[in-house]
């Protein structure tokens, strides 16, 4: 398996307080993701990084921020957590070369209430 | 812009049957094409992986071809296991961003 580690793996919290997830990686390689999964909607990419302290939106970055300050750690921020954010969360990472696949983590269930 | 679209699921199958998945792709240039398998309450795993037109990618007893001429990467297995069951998804790489191109993934049973 990928060395990929996301925290926490379960997590329930209210509407309006933050939520921080972690992703980290023991492959050192160059590509980080975060994707949501809902029914109905499949995985959708939510940002992604391509170096330490390079990120860019993907197609739902609305109300997610993200911040790579080393290779091997890649952090989802919901600054103000809504129902509709209520989600499975999957990192990904890929290595810096052409057509190489992205390898995911186990991801993480998160509740908003 | 590029796509990905699978057949619908659930697909409901007897053990020892042969299994296929539709995918075919809409895109620019020449993606990469991947079969991802995800199992009950765990992360996607790579399946298998094709990088041009002909290619076959192959793994567990599960094949798929890069049909350039049909769009097409269908997803096949001779005999199917009770172990199969999972959803499977099809995903091409763009080859300007190497980001993935989701289809919506197809729930598979199989029934002893």
């Amino acid at each position: 398996d990928a060395g990929i580690t996301q925290s926490p793996r379960h997590k329930v919290t209210e509407t309006g307080t933050p939520v921080t997830l972690r992703c980290h990686q023991t492959e050192n390689h160059r590509y980080m993701y975060w994707y949501r999964q809902d029914p109905g909607h499949g995985l959708r990419l939510i940002h992604y990084s391509y170096g330490v302290k390079d990120t860019d939106k993907g197609e739902v970055s609305d109300g997610y921020s993200v911040s790579r300050s080393k290779t091997e750690d890649f952090l989802l921020t919901l600054e103000s957590a809504t129902s509709s954010q209520t989600s499975v969360y999957f990192c990904a990472i890929r290595p810096g070369t052409d057509n190489q696949p992205q390898h995911f983590g186990d991801g993480t269930r998160l509740s908003i209430l | 812009g590029d796509s990905v679209t699978q057949m619908e699921g659930p697909v409901t199958l007897s053990e020892e049957a042969f299994l296929t998945i539709n995918c075919t792709y809409t895109a620019t240039g020449y993606p990469s094409l991947f079969w991802y398998v995800q199992y009950p309450g765990e992360g996607l795993q790579l399946l298998l992986k094709a990088t041009k037109a002909d290619d076959k990618g192959s793994n567990k007893g599960f094949e798929a071809t890069y049909r350039k001429e049909t769009t097409s990467f269908h997803l096949e297995k001779g005999s199917v296991q009770v172990s199969d069951s999972a959803v499977y998804f099809c995903a091409l790489s763009d080859r300007s961003n190497y980001q993935l191109i989701w289809g919506a993934g197809t729930k598979l049973i199989i029934k002893p």
